[in-house]
């Protein structure tokens, strides 16, 4: 199986501050890489695939990059709604697997 | 518009098998390359991957509970279902469908999830 090692576990920071998440995967995954946001009580939605590709409807604040085995999720000028949970994801092969998990906080 | 809706028993005891169904709409499970998946998220394991059925019947399973379940679906219907055999404590969690994305195995749709607790 793919393991996928996601940091920091949690980030605290201010509206319009930048914030980079960081996803490692254990061995290379051809940029075969999703991001998910998750809100609580709400299902993870779709924000970034193909490490780098923005979803229909996801503000231009979010992008991704990456290659290989190592992944990041940069969100710039934080407003209050990216508050949430962020998650990666193998999309290569399975069984398919996910990131613990970044619980962004308000600071 | 693309939707998606889990339902399942809420609580149900040790040993027991557990049987959801995944209502959709906005696509249907018989077009070329369609597929939809289940997900699962407790507090201790986070998200778990658990099965994905295509638009041909093709079914892939997470090899670490592959023996425990079956994934079907009912076309006519826009349905599609779980099964999970010999529940435990441990399977306590929210279980989402989703539906595949596109060219690989991402899910730009989800249900909102059913809270599924195993309890005696």
């Amino acid at each position: 199986d793919i393991q996928m090692t996601q940091s920091p576990a949690s980030l605290s920071a201010s509206l319009g501050e930048t914030v980079t998440i960081e996803c490692l995967a254990s061995e290379d995954i051809y940029d075969i890489l999703a991001w998910y946001q998750q809100k609580p009580g709400k299902s993870p939605q779709l924000l970034i695939y193909d490490a780098s590709s923005l979803h229909t409807g996801v503000p231009s604040r979010f992008s991704g990059s990456g290659s290989g085995t190592q992944y990041s999720l940069k969100i710039n000028s934080l407003q209050p709604e990216d508050f949430a949970s962020y998650y990666c994801q193998n999309g290569l092969s399975a069984p398919l697997t996910f990131g613990s998990g970044t619980k962004l906080e308000i600071k | 518009q693309v939707t998606l809706k889990e339902s399942g028993p809420g609580i149900l005891q040790p040993s027991q098998t557990l049987s959801l169904t995944c209502s959709f709409s906005g696509f249907s499970l018989s077009t070329y390359g369609m597929c939809v998946g289940w997900i699962r998220q407790s507090s201790g394991k986070g998200l778990e991957w658990l099965a994905n059925i295509w638009w041909n019947d093709d079914k892939y399973y997470n090899p670490s509970l592959k023996n425990r379940l079956t994934i079907s679906k009912d076309t006519s219907n826009n349905q599609a279902f779980l099964k999970i055999t010999n529940m435990d404590t441990a399977d306590t969690a929210t279980y989402y469908c989703a539906r595949r994305a596109g060219s690989w195995d991402y899910f730009d749709y989800w249900g909102q999830g059913v809270m599924v607790t195993v309890s005696s």
